[in-house]
């Protein structure tokens, strides 16, 4: 099956360091990669939708100056927190979409990221 | 706007008894539904999809789940749980009606099957 895999799966570090994360789509091309965050005990909360070649697509209240994201080919994306502080403390998981809008998202193990 | 409602925070249910997880949904156009599970400290693992064709959709490690159009619900089923089976499950829904393609996900109820 398709597997999309996604490193570091922890950080820890200090206050206004910069954390890069990759998300790979080992055995398929993803056209789009989302990146999501999770908060304790809730649900997924969108982030944004990285399209290949193109600018990410932000949600509402996700500051893009702070959450960089780079979809450079079809089977990479990364996600950089830049000058993290404790309050950006999350689970991040990243999934990728088989081509075909009816085509199942795939997600990787997640990132705890944890800023001291 | 889509929108996808789990009723129930948490469902406990013995070993070898059958297990139910709620999902209903509210989408504009066709739906396009999912369920996904997830492991402590893991990303979301794929079970099942319903696109169009049989009501009655099988999955992975012998979950299903049943749509149901005119009450708008995609319970997921087990015939007997497994204590391996506690864990968070996440029911997804996508429609060609939102305008994008974005999964709109329910907050999740945690299955705890006790031995």
């Amino acid at each position: 099956g398709a597997v999309v895999s996604q490193h570091p799966s922890r950080v820890i570090c200090k206050s206004g360091t910069s954390v890069k994360i990759e998300c790979r789509s080992l055995d398929f091309q993803a056209t789009t990669m989302f990146w999501y965050r999770q908060f304790p005990k809730q649900s997924l909360m969108l982030m944004a939708t990285s399209n290949e070649g193109s600018k990410a697509t932000y949600e509402q209240g996700v500051e893009k100056d702070k959450f960089l994201i780079n979809h450079a080919s079809l089977t990479l994306s990364t996600l950089t927190v830049a000058s993290a502080h404790p309050e950006d403390s999350s689970f991040y998981i990243c999934s990728a979409r088989e081509q075909g809008l009816n085509q199942p998202q795939h997600f990787g193990d997640g990132t705890r990221l944890s800023i001291l | 706007a889509q929108s996808v409602a789990q009723p129930e925070d948490q469902v406990n249910v013995a070993e070898g008894n059958p297990l139910t997880v709620k999902c209903t949904y509210s989408v504009s156009g066709n739906p396009y539904l999912f369920w996904y599970v997830q492991y402590p400290n893991r990303g979301l693992q794929f079970l099942l999809k319903y696109i169009t064709g049989d009501n009655l959709v099988k999955g992975s490690y012998g979950f299903e789940a049943e749509f149901n159009k005119s009450q708008t619900s995609f319970h997921l089923k087990k015939p007997s749980a497994l204590v391996s089976d506690s864990a968070l499950y996440f029911c997804a829904v996508w429609s060609s009606g939102a305008g994008s393609y974005q999964l709109t996900f329910g907050k999740g109820t945690k299955l705890s099957v006790i031995p």
